[in-house]
C-alpha cells in the first residue's frame, strides 16, 4: 500500500464547475497535510495546509480533512482553464509524502 | 511564502562529469533545506535533508557518494552529482521550510539535468 494515493486522473471538469480531487494516506500518526498545484515543467507551488479535521477556506479552494477515514480532498470552485494542472497531495508525519498527483484538465 | 532560489534551471552534461545545482533561500535563513527528485510523470521523492552545518541525511536507496550535498551557510545548499550517468537525468527540486511555518516546504523552480 502507498503511503499517499491519489487517483492519477487524468480528471475532466468543464470551465466554471467544482474540481474534486481526492488524496488517501496511510500513516494514522500524519498531522500536517497539503495540496500542491503543479504545471508541466514547474515546480510544486503551496495552494493550501490543513492540519485540523474539517474543511479550510481559501479563495477558491477548501481543503476537507478527515483524520478517522485517513481522507483529504481539495474543493476547487468556479475552475478556470488556468486551474489545469497536476495537484500534488502530500502527507507530514515524520518526513513529507508526496502522492503521485491527479491531473486535471478543465474545458473551456 | 518562502522564496527559494535554484540555479543552474536546466543543465546538459556528458556521461562522467559532475554537476553542482545550487538552492538558496532569498529572504530567511534556512537550517534545513530539503533536495527532491522527480521523474517524468512521477511524484516527488525525498532525497536528503540538508542541515546547515552538519551531515545531510540520506533516504534508503540514495547514494551519499554519488550525490554530494554541503549546506554551508544558513541560505545556500549545494547537491553535487558525481560521476553523471543517463540515468540521473531527471528533475531535481530544492525546498525548504518558511519562517516560523516548520511543516510547510516551499519550492525552488528546478534543476533539468539531462546527462548525454
Amino acid at each position: 500500500q502507498k503511503e499517499v494515493e491519489q487517483n492519477s486522473g487524468p480528471l475532466s471538469v468543464p470551465e466554471g464547475a467544482i474540481a474534486s480531487l481526492n488524496c488517501t494516506y496511510s500513516d494514522r500518526g500524519s498531522q500536517s497535510f497539503f495540496w500542491y498545484r503543479q504545471y508541466s515543467g514547474k515546480s510544486p507551488e503551496l495552494i493550501m495546509f490543513i492540519y485540523s479535521n474539517g474543511d479550510k477556506e481559501d479563495g477558491r479552494f477548501t481543503a476537507q480533512l478527515n483524520k478517522a477515514s485517513q481522507y483529504v480532498s481539495l474543493l476547487t470552485r468556479d475552475s478556470q482553464p488556468s486551474d489545469s494542472a497536476t495537484y500534488l497531495c502530500a502527507v507530514k508525519a515524520q518526513k513529507l509524502v508526496f502522492g503521485q498527483g491527479t491531473r486535471l484538465t478543465i474545458n473551456p | 511564502g518562502a522564496v527559494v532560489s535554484q540555479h543552474p534551471s536546466r543543465v546538459i552534461c556528458k556521461s562522467g562529469t559532475s554537476v553542482k545545482i545550487e538552492c538558496r533561500s532569498l529572504d530567511f535563513q534556512a537550517t534545513t533545506m530539503f533536495w527532491y527528485r522527480q521523474f517524468p510523470k512521477k511524484s516527488l521523492m525525498l532525497m536528503a535533508t540538508s542541515n546547515e552545518g552538519s551531515k545531510a541525511t540520506y533516504e534508503q536507496g540514495v547514494e551519499k557518494d554519488k550525490f554530494l550535498i554541503n549546506h554551508a551557510s544558513l541560505t545556500l545548499s549545494t547537491l553535487t552529482v558525481t560521476s553523471a550517468h543517463p540515468e540521473d537525468s531527471s528533475f531535481y527540486i530544492c525546498s525548504s521550510h518558511g519562517r516560523g511555518l516548520t511543516d510547510t516546504q516551499y519550492f525552488g523552480p528546478g534543476t533539468r539535468l539531462t546527462v548525454l
